[in-house]
């Protein structure tokens, strides 16, 4: 059975300064998804990483994929407010009909 | 607007009632599913269709029920409806599953009193 570990569960941290979500899988995910999502609203895609070692950018955003540690990463780079949200990562696999399945959420707060 | 319609956006109902939530794809996107958000379960795959047939089940109780229809939407069928069903229901949509990201609709907020 997957299962989708996210941490850190919260961050608050100040404007400016870098930090990484981790997203740890249990078992070969074909591909993982990164999505943001702002209270009470929708979930808006932000990557999907395909292959071992792909990397995305976008923005001040940079998704990270290592299939042999079953590991991503979601860099943020000089924060800024804007980026406040909450982060999921979730992994899709073939046999599953590419259902998702989802960490419980990195709620992220940049404060000025 | 993301593409993928969902209606309505809120719903408040009593325990025991049923309701049916609806949700239009992306044009052109032929995969539908549907998720539930609660505060205590998090994100739960619930059940998937492509082209009108069933794909995939996940944790969805059997008061719930769906179906997609020719024309490609789809609708998310809750009776018997507890307190604990009170939730973010979201629709998804991709070209054909597995594609290259989905697309959420804004969400159903139902809430049961």
């Amino acid at each position: 059975e997957l299962k989708v570990e996210q941490n850190p569960l919260f961050l608050s941290m100040q404007e400016g300064k870098n930090y990484t979500i981790y997203c740890n899988y249990s078992t070969t995910s074909d591909r993982l998804y990164w999505y943001r999502q702002d209270p009470g609203k929708s979930l808006e895609s932000l990557f999907v990483l395909l292959s071992n070692g792909a990397v995305k950018q976008e923005g001040r955003l940079m998704a990270s994929l290592d299939t042999k540690a079953r590991l991503s990463t979601l860099h943020i780079t000089a924060a800024v407010h804007d980026l406040s949200a909450t982060y999921f990562c979730a992994g899709g696999f073939s046999d599953s009909n590419y259902q998702l399945i989802w960490g419980a959420g990195t709620k992220l707060i940049i404060k000025p | 607007d993301s593409g993928v319609t969902q209606t309505p956006k809120h719903l408040i109902t009593a325990t025991g009632q049923r309701v049916t939530l609806r949700c239009s794809p992306r044009s052109g996107d032929l995969s539908v599913y549907w998720y539930q958000q609660s505060l205590d379960q998090g994100l739960q795959f619930l059940i998937q269709y492509y082209n009108g047939e069933e794909r995939a089940k996940g944790n969805i109780l059997e008061r719930f029920s769906a179906q997609q229809f020719p024309d490609l939407h789809s609708e998310l069928n809750l009776s018997s409806l507890e307190l604990g069903d009170s939730a973010l229901y979201f629709c998804a949509s991709s070209v054909y599953p597995g594609g290259y990201g989905y697309t959420f609709g804004s969400g159903t907020r139902l809430t049961v009193v």
